[in-house]
């Protein structure tokens, strides 16, 4: 149980390109989704934590117009990253929760190449 | 804020080595401590956890103490084998908190 599917796994895209990271909770009902970046060999920094229906909080530093984040239902949370640019390549990371105390479930992550 | 400081990598060793990786935590409160695995190219995986001080979490022979006195949350394995081979983060939440702390992540490689 607890399975967080993300989508894609990988994409690769021409600078200015826009993508969209999906995380789908596939057998419970996630009201809290979390979203974060991983750079190569470091941790993982938190960038934003969506709740269904309402708008996502974002860390400091991140820029949420770059970085639109999207939780329209219990199951599902978008992120896209408008008009990406080389130094938005990166691996994303989503995570998913049934509520404020209950354990955060991973997915794979993506990893997204900007040329 | 809440912190989390994890011993540094890389680690390297050979099959059935004892493994040590130090964890320690800066938190007001009684906050939560995990461990999380990440094997190349891969999401994070809950690995063990404790809740509460003196709390041992234990899975897949891994096993984590929740120290308050000495704010620790060492992970140990006493006999590694190569499919143990990847990153391992130390993480908190923190008591009034529903965000995750990561440590800087330690990597390691068993060697057969």
């Amino acid at each position: 149980g607890a399975v967080v599917s993300q989508h894609p796994s990988r994409v690769i895209c021409k600078s200015g390109t826009s993508v969209k990271i999906e995380c789908r909770s596939l057998d419970f009902q996630a009201t809290t989704m979390f979203w974060y970046r991983q750079f190569p060999k470091q941790s993982l920094m938190l960038m934003a934590t969506s709740n269904e229906g309402s708008k996502a909080t974002y860390e400091q530093g991140v820029e949420k117009d770059k970085f639109l984040i999207n939780h329209a239902s219990l199951t599902l949370s978008t992120l896209t990253v408008t008009s990406a640019h080389p130094e938005d390549s990166s691996f994303y990371i989503c995570s998913a929760s049934t509520g404020d105390n209950q354990p955060q479930h991973f997915g794979d992550g993506t990893r997204l190449s900007i040329l | 804020g809440d912190s989390v400081t994890q011993m540094e990598g890389p680690v390297t060793l050979s099959e059935e080595a004892f493994l040590t990786i130090n964890c320690t935590y800066t938190a007001t409160g009684y906050p939560s401590l995990f461990w999380y695995v990440q094997y190349p190219g891969e999401g994070l995986q809950l690995l063990l956890k404790a809740t509460k001080a003196d709390d041992k979490g234990s899975n897949k022979g891994f096993e984590a103490t929740y120290r308050k006195e000495t704010t620790s949350f060492h992970l140990e394995k006493g006999s590694v084998q190569v499919s143990d081979s990847a990153v391992y983060f130390c993480a908190l939440r923190g008591s009034n908190d529903y965000k995750l702390s990561f440590g800087a992540g330690t990597t390691v490689t068993v060697r057969a």
